[in-house]
């Protein structure tokens, strides 16, 4: 079974700083997606970036892009220029390369941005 | 930019009860997904659906139960509600035609069961 592993339950960057949060995965499929959500007091569920296993290049979209080590297993994603409404729950999740594949997420990891 | 649609967005039931949640997807996605998230945790996969039929279950109690109708819109039906099935209720939905895998959620349906 896959499982999708957040390491840090809360993390904190300042204003205009960039943080980096970690995930670790587990599969034993060769095809499959990543995918970062984010969850803000709303609780709304938001694509912020996806990555297809089979593509080497790391995912960018604006201020957030991600370290796809497939080798290791891990999908880290990097938020530049930090600004307040960045403050969320951040979910890793991971679903197999067959169209209508689940989602699998980690435990999540709080961040918070200080002014 | 159309997207999820779920309805009720609260409910409130008692023990023993019955409710019904509705999602109505993305305009030609066919993939539909209901996730359950209770408080302070990551949320679960339930059931899927694609193009009408049941394409995957998870960890969906007994006494749910869902479906996906001809206008692809999707009922998740729950009876004899307990206190612990008090969650946010996600719906997504995707396109399994050049659509990369994305999910998208909907709004979600806050569910107490008191």
């Amino acid at each position: 079974a896959q499982t999708v592993t957040q390491s840090q339950p809360e993390m904190s960057v300042q204003e205009a700083e960039t943080v980096t949060l970690s995930c670790t995965y587990d599969t034993s499929e060769s095809d499959y997606y990543l995918f970062w959500y984010k969850q803000p007091p709303s609780r709304q569920m938001i694509l912020v970036i996806r990555q297809e296993a089979y593509k080497q290049q790391n995912a960018t979209e604006n201020r957030f892009s991600v370290n796809f080590q497939k080798a290791a297993k891990s999908f880290s994603l990097k938020i530049s220029d930090s600004q307040l409404g960045d403050a969320a729950m951040y979910f890793c999740a991971y679903s197999s390369g067959g169209s209508q594949g689940n989602l699998i997420f980690g435990k999540g990891t709080k961040l918070s941005v200080k002014p | 930019a159309a997207g999820v649609i779920q309805s009720p967005r609260h409910l409130i039931k008692e023990k023993r009860e019955t409710a019904t949640l509705k999602c109505y997807p993305i305009p030609r996605h066919d993939t539909v997904y209901w996730y359950q998230q209770g408080p302070g945790q990551d949320p679960q996969f339930l059931i899927s659906f694609y193009e009408k039929m049941q394409s995957d279950k998870g960890s969906i109690p007994d006494r749910f139960s869902a479906q996906q109708f001809s206008d692809y819109h999707s009922e998740l039906n729950m009876s004899s509600l307990e206190l612990g099935d008090s969650a946010l209720y996600f719906c997504a939905s995707s396109a399994t035609s050049g659509g990369k895998g994305e999910q998208f959620f909907g709004p979600g349906t806050r569910l107490t069961v008191l």
